[in-house]
């Protein structure tokens, strides 16, 4: 079983969806995690911290259950810039990042 | 500012060739990350060093993988006899201390025929 798992999708949405992602991770001592996003061909850029309280920025709304060990991303109002892989994050105490699958989300207009 | 940068951007190998990727991260930075990004798969951890102490080299697939950060700034991740399942994206990242935000480099396309 992996350590961070994601449904790859794709997932195929109109401009102005809202659209959900998942993820689990398996280590219960896990402290940190993240969204990253990555667009094609290009390296992962950080897009939010998540926090058991919800973390919102903007459009976004991400979100942390230990108890499930569930990680969630929430887009508000999709635009056609939104179309990327989001990449679901663990960090270890290290410093070593454990990336899950990466979910794919294209947005059509 | 100047990010991370890798050289070469892309880099195609004949099976069983060296080969040497370069890593220079952002200056001051004191934590360096190798990944390795499979397609369609998300990055994997190689290697972690601390200045030029490799802390932790456990994402290592195999002995041809070898990397170095000998000043504590630029590194070079090296793979020796090169196979097809070699073929991946390499990335490097770096941080000013290992808990703080890793910034990535745009990676290296590697591509073994």
């Amino acid at each position: 079983r992996k350590e961070v798992e994601q449904d790859p999708g794709p997932f195929n949405v109109p401009e102005g969806a809202t659209v959900a992602f998942n993820c689990t991770y398996s280590n219960s001592a896990s402290q940190s995690f993240f969204w990253y996003r990555q667009d094609c061909r290009k390296e992962p850029k950080l897009l939010m911290s998540v926090y058991s309280s919800g973390n919102e920025d903007g459009r976004f709304t991400a979100q942390l259950n230990r108890a499930s060990q569930y990680i969630s991303l929430l887009i508000r109002d999709s635009k056609l810039s939104d179309s990327a892989t989001y990449l679901c994050v663990v960090k270890e105490d290290t410093g070593k990042l454990i990336f899950g699958q990466g979910t794919t989300l294209q947005v059509k207009p | 500012g100047a990010g991370v940068s890798q050289s070469p951007r892309y880099k195609v190998a004949k099976r069983g060739q060296d080969v040497a990727l370069r890593c220079d991260p952002i200056s001051g930075h004191v934590s360096l990350f190798w990944y390795q990004q499979a397609l369609g798969q998300g990055p994997e951890f190689l290697t972690y060093f601390q200045n030029e102490a490799q802390l932790d080299k456990s994402g290592l697939p195999s002995d041809r993988f070898f990397a170095e950060r000998p000043e504590g700034s630029v590194s070079t991740l090296k793979i020796q006899r090169t196979q097809q399942e070699d073929s991946a994206v390499y990335l490097c990242a770096s941080s000013v201390r290992q808990v703080y935000e890793q910034y990535f480099g745009p990676g290296t396309r590697l591509t073994v025929t």
